[in-house]
């Protein structure tokens, strides 16, 4: 079965700091690949997606991730954190035949600090 | 990227009443798109599948004549919580599968959040 797994629960950098968020998946076959953004009291924002290709991905808001079949990883990462970025963070793998929704990891909450 | 909207963002309603959600595709056609619920710091729990011009399927331990799904088009579903008590309090989401030749994403709607007094 498909999984995802967010290592980290909750994160703190300080503004103007690197990030790198992890995923891991387990899909047996190519994934697609996905990552959102929520705000508190907000939906779901799609930051960036990896269907085939290039393996490094650049989303919005100066984000990017790359695709490494090897670890079967998908991080997530920004070289300069805003104040802003602060908020919930979904990794998720779809793509899948029928109606089968995307698998979410369960998350990372990113707090930034000035 | 696609864009779906949700309606209303926010409701209060007293307990017994029916409330209904609705979650349009603004710029694209989705056979396919899904009802989450999202407790307080929680990720997401999938409720249902909807499926324009059939039945909605449920996920396991989700009470579908209390949660009436309709997908009568292919860019809108709704959501209608019946007889809804405090415990059905909650942040409902719709999300909407965009699947082509190049492309298979699920965009999201903003949430409503509903309170049940």
């Amino acid at each position: 079965a498909q999984s995802v797994t967010q290592p980290d629960i909750h994160i703190t950098v300080s503004e103007g700091a690197s990030l790198e968020l992890r995923c891991n998946y387990s899909y047996g076959a190519t994934p697609y690949l996905f990552w959102y953004v929520q705000s508190p009291g907000q939906g779901l924002q799609l930051l960036l997606k990896y269907f085939s290709g290039d393996t490094l991905v650049q989303g919005i808001k100066g984000f990017e991730a790359e695709f490494k079949r090897s670890q079967s990883s998908f991080n997530l990462r920004k070289p300069s954190v805003h104040w802003s970025d602060a908020a919930e963070y979904f990794c998720a793998v779809g793509g899948f035949s029928g109606n089968t929704p995307l698998v979410f990891g369960k998350g990372t909450r990113l707090s930034v600090i000035a | 990227g696609a864009v779906v909207s949700q309606h209303p963002s926010r409701v209060i309603c007293k307990s017994g009443t029916s409330v209904k959600i609705e979650c349009r595709s603004l710029d694209f056609q989705a056979t396919t798109m899904f009802w989450y619920r999202q407790f307080p710091k929680k990720s997401l729990m999938l409720m249902a599948t909807s499926n324009e011009g059939s039945k909605a399927t449920y996920e396991q331990g989700v009470e579908k004549d209390k949660f009436l799904i309709n997908h009568a088009s292919l860019t809108l579903s709704t959501l209608t919580v019946t007889s809804a008590h405090p415990e059905d309090s909650s942040f409902y989401i719709c999300s909407a599968r965009d699947r082509g030749e190049s492309t298979d994403t699920q965009y999201f709607g903003p949430g409503t959040r509903l309170t049940v007094l």
